[in-house]
């Protein structure tokens, strides 16, 4: 099982950015899919689950209309769509998968948002 | 929304039993799950509903629940244990997923 974010980079305060997490090594539609992130030097903060068929689908609720999540099965991808970045943004954006019951069984690495003034 | 509680710290020597606890409300009656995180990488989940093991985690890692409070118990500690600890559960009111503020494991 392997999860690879990728996207992050140094962007403007107003910008977007779109978040990619490639998944290999499993049947990635069987699956549900998390975003957390980890602002620098502070706690996991979950931000947004998505089922195959989207039929399950959450966001948290401090970032609806500015976040989105989606996925393409068929690239076997989780995407995070962030508008209107804010400095408070800037952290370590993980994908991870539901390992059914709740918890979180694989990671990737991560990749690292920095919102600039 | 849910709160977990942590303590920010906690300090143990090489050998000895190290206990980090998380508070929440009725936590008793939740499906409670541990991360290890190492600094610089990613979570590892160490323990998933309540007391379950993945593979390769060693058996010195256990947890427990009751009422009010989780508990993860590390039996044995190495200094390669030393890490940030988080618990999770899942707000079913809300569907969210919710992370303790984690605690930082010293091997002292």
């Amino acid at each position: 099982v392997q999860l690879v974010e990728s996207g992050g980079g140094v962007v403007q305060a107003g910008r977007s950015l779109r978040l990619s997490c490639a998944a290999s090594g499993f049947t990635f539609n069987n699956y549900i899919l998390h975003w957390v992130r980890q602002a620098p030097g502070k706690g996991l903060e979950w931000l947004a689950l998505l089922s195959h068929d989207e039929s399950r689908k959450s966001l948290k609720g401090s970032l609806i209309g500015r976040f989105t999540i989606s996925r393409d099965d068929l690239k076997n991808t989780l995407y995070l769509q962030m508008n209107g970045l804010k400095i408070e943004d800037t952290a370590m954006y993980y994908c991870a998968r539901d390992r059914e019951g709740g918890s979180l069984d694989y990671w990737g690495r991560g990749t690292l948002v920095t919102v600039s003034s | 929304s849910y709160v977990l509680t942590q303590p920010p710290s906690v300090s143990v020597a090489p050998g000895e039993t190290a206990t980090i606890t998380c508070g929440g409300d009725y936590i008793g009656t939740e499906m409670v799950h541990w991360y290890q995180q190492r600094p610089g990488q990613a979570p590892v989940l160490v323990i998933y509903f309540i007391n379950d093991r993945p593979s390769g985690i060693p058996e010195r890692f256990s947890g427990s629940n009751s009422e009010n409070t989780a508990t993860l118990t590390i039996s044995g500690v190495e200094a390669g244990d030393e890490a940030d600890y988080y618990c999770q559960v899942w707000d079913s009111s809300r569907d969210y997923w919710v992370f303790g503020g984690g605690t930082k494991l010293t091997v002292l």
